[in-house]
């Protein structure tokens, strides 16, 4: 199976910021990575598939990039309503795979 | 407007069967993939099944034998048949539609039903 890693578990930040989140996977899977939000007791909503395409009515401030096994997700200014857990998934080889998340949250 | 619900979960002992239904309305679900993803209570997201337009299916190792995806294409319900239950099936059960330009990837997700594996 290919193993999903994210990098930071958690952070805390201001409103307004920049937050990078980094995922690796154990193999190459080319650009077969999506990115999801999910809130507290919500499922979770897909910003990006194909690690780089934003999902339709999804805000441009969100982005991704990156190919075989590092990726990036990026808020470019964070506002309150983006206070969640993002999760990589992988989908080049099943079973399709998710990273651990990383919870972001105001300071 | 595409919408997804799901039924079917509860409390129930180890050893024992559920199904789970995810009710689809404003796409068919013969045309598209479905997956069922679980999250334990607290914890991360686990790929459970998926089954394909074709009829293809495909389980995590861990539910392999005991679990079986289906559809209904005149009810446009998908299923989640859980056989030999064990507590560490508990968890919400999510279904979910396949996204058109991204082979995996999955765009609508109903509220999930939990399902408790506990004597």
């Amino acid at each position: 199976d290919i193993q999903m890693t994210q990098s930071p578990s958690s952070l805390s930040t201001s409103v307004g910021d920049r937050v990078t989140i980094t995922c690796q996977a154990s193999q190459g899977i080319s650009n077969y990575l999506n990115w999801y939000q999910q809130k507290p007791g919500k499922p979770p909503k897909l910003l990006i598939y194909g690690a780089s395409n934003l999902e339709t009515g999804v805000p441009s401030r969100f982005s991704g990039s990156g190919s075989g096994t590092d990726f990036t997700f990026n808020i470019s200014s964070l506002q309150p309503e983006d206070i969640a857990t993002y999760y990589c998934q992988q989908y080049d080889i099943l079973p399709l795979t998710f990273g651990p998340g990383t919870k972001v949250d105001i300071k | 407007e595409v919408q997804l619900v799901e039924t079917g979960g509860g409390l129930i002992q180890p050893g024992g069967s559920l199904r789970l239904s995810c009710a689809a309305s404003g796409f068919s679900v013969s045309n598209n993939y479905m997956t069922w993803v679980r999250q334990t209570p607290g914890k991360g997201l686990e790929w459970v099944s998926i089954i394909y337009s074709g009829g293809s299916r495909y389980y995590t190792d861990s539910v392999k034998g005991r679990f079986i995806i289906s559809r209904d294409n005149s009810k446009n319900t998908l299923y989640l048949q859980m056989n030999s239950l064990r507590p560490e099936d508990t968890a919400v059960y999510y279904c979910a539609r396949g996204h058109s330009r991204g082979q995996g990837s999955f765009d609508y997700w109903g509220q999930g039903t939990l399902v408790t594996v506990s004597s």
